[in-house]
Order: structure tokens, then sequence, then C-alpha cells
């Protein structure tokens, strides 16, 4: 099993809807969580972090964190082609970043005008 | 304001050589951390150096190593290169004690 596993994808969404990314992680000892976007050859850029249960809303972004499902999830609404990119879910033990972040694979969005 | 710079940003090596790979961390940085993206995958942590040390290390082997310079900036050093080692890595900074990571733009690595 994987540490962190999300769906590869490619999810296709159209314009304006939302686009829901999921991501599960096997470390119970997790403890901070975070969604990255990447766009073909580019590095990662970091889009949300999450270290409670619960949800947490920026603009069109929101992150979900279930810690007894070992479950975190990042809902993309009013979707735009410019979301297109892949998203990398991360986690790491500690309540600071700088400590080893586990990624998992990514998923590829596609919002489709 | 630069963010954190890497070079060079595409290198081809033949297998059995070695590279050094260079990072500058964004200003006011001083933790640098070091991420190999295969093709398809997410970034997987080789090291992490602050105050010229080693202070965390990812499941790598002994060929990868790094080194920290008094002004912050770090190498990324691979031996006897396999083709598997093909790759774009990735250089990140952060202040230490804070919790967000800002990458640059990677160097990738062909392997032939």
């Amino acid at each position: 099993q994987k540490e962190v596993e999300q769906n590869s994808g490619p999810l296709s969404v159209p314009e304006g809807a939302i686009a829901s990314l999921n991501c599960t992680y096997s470390d119970r000892g997790s403890q901070s969580f975070f969604w990255y976007r990447q766009y073909s050859g580019k590095s990662p850029e970091l889009i949300m972090s999450i270290y409670s249960n619960g949800d947490k809303e920026d603009g069109r972004f929101t992150a979900q964190l279930n810690k007894a499902s070992q479950y975190v999830s990042l809902l993309i609404r009013d979707s735009q082609p410019s979301d297109s990119a892949t998203y990398l879910c991360a986690v790491n033990r500690g309540n600071n970043a700088g400590n080893m972040l586990t990624f998992g694979g990514g998923t590829r969005l596609m919002v489709k005008p | 304001d630069a963010g954190v710079t890497q070079s060079p940003t595409h290198l081809i090596k033949t297998r059995g050589q070695q590279v050094t790979l260079r990072c500058s961390p964004k200003s006011g940085h001083d933790t640098v951390s070091w991420y190999q993206q295969a093709l398809g995958q997410g970034p997987q942590f080789i090291f992490q150096y602050y105050e010229e040390e080693e202070r965390q290390r990812g499941n790598f082997p002994d060929r990868f190593s790094g080194h920290q310079f008094p002004n912050y900036s770090s190498e990324l050093n691979v031996n006897a290169l396999l083709l598997g080692d093909s790759a774009l890595y990735l250089c990140a900074s952060r202040p230490s004690g804070a919790n967000v990571l800002t990458f640059g733009a990677g160097s990738r690595l062909t392997v032939l």
C-alpha cells in the first residue's frame, strides 16, 4: 500500500462545475496535509494546507480532512480551464511543512470549456 | 524578490557519470530540501539541509549526497548515474520554523 494514494485521472469536468479530488494516506501519525498544483513542466505550487478535521475554504478552493478515515479532499468550485493541471496531495507527520513531505502520485484535472 | 533558483535547467548525462545540481533559496529562507520527481509521479523527498547539516533523509542510496553553504545555497550530487535517475530534481526552501515550502523550477536530468 502506498503511503499517499490518489487517483491518477484524468478527471474531466466542464467549465463552471465542481471538481472533487481525493487522497487517502496510510500513516495515522500524519498531522499536516497539503494540496499542490503543478502545471505541466512547472514546479509544484501550494494551494491549501489543512491541519484539523473539517473544512477549510479559500476562495474557490475547499480542503476537507477526516483523520479517522485517513482521507483528505480538495473541492474546486466554478472550475476554469486555467485550473487544468496535476493536483498533488502531500502529508507529513509534523505541524511544520519543512519536515519530510510524502506526496501522492497526483490527479490530472482537465476542465473543458 | 527572486524565488528559489536552480541550475542547470536541463542536462544530459550518461550512465556512470556524476552530476551536481545547484539551488539558491528564496531570500530569507535558510532551510533547503531536495525532491526527485520521475515522469508521471509525485515528488519524493531526498534530504533536507539546515545550518549546513543534513537533518533528514529519505529512502535514497548514498550515491545521492548534498551540501549546504554558509549563504544557505545548496548542491545535490549524484554519483554513478543510473538510467532510473532520470527525473526532475526539485529544490524547495523555507524559513526555519515556517510551514510553507517554496519550490524552484527544477533541474531536468536525463541519463542515457
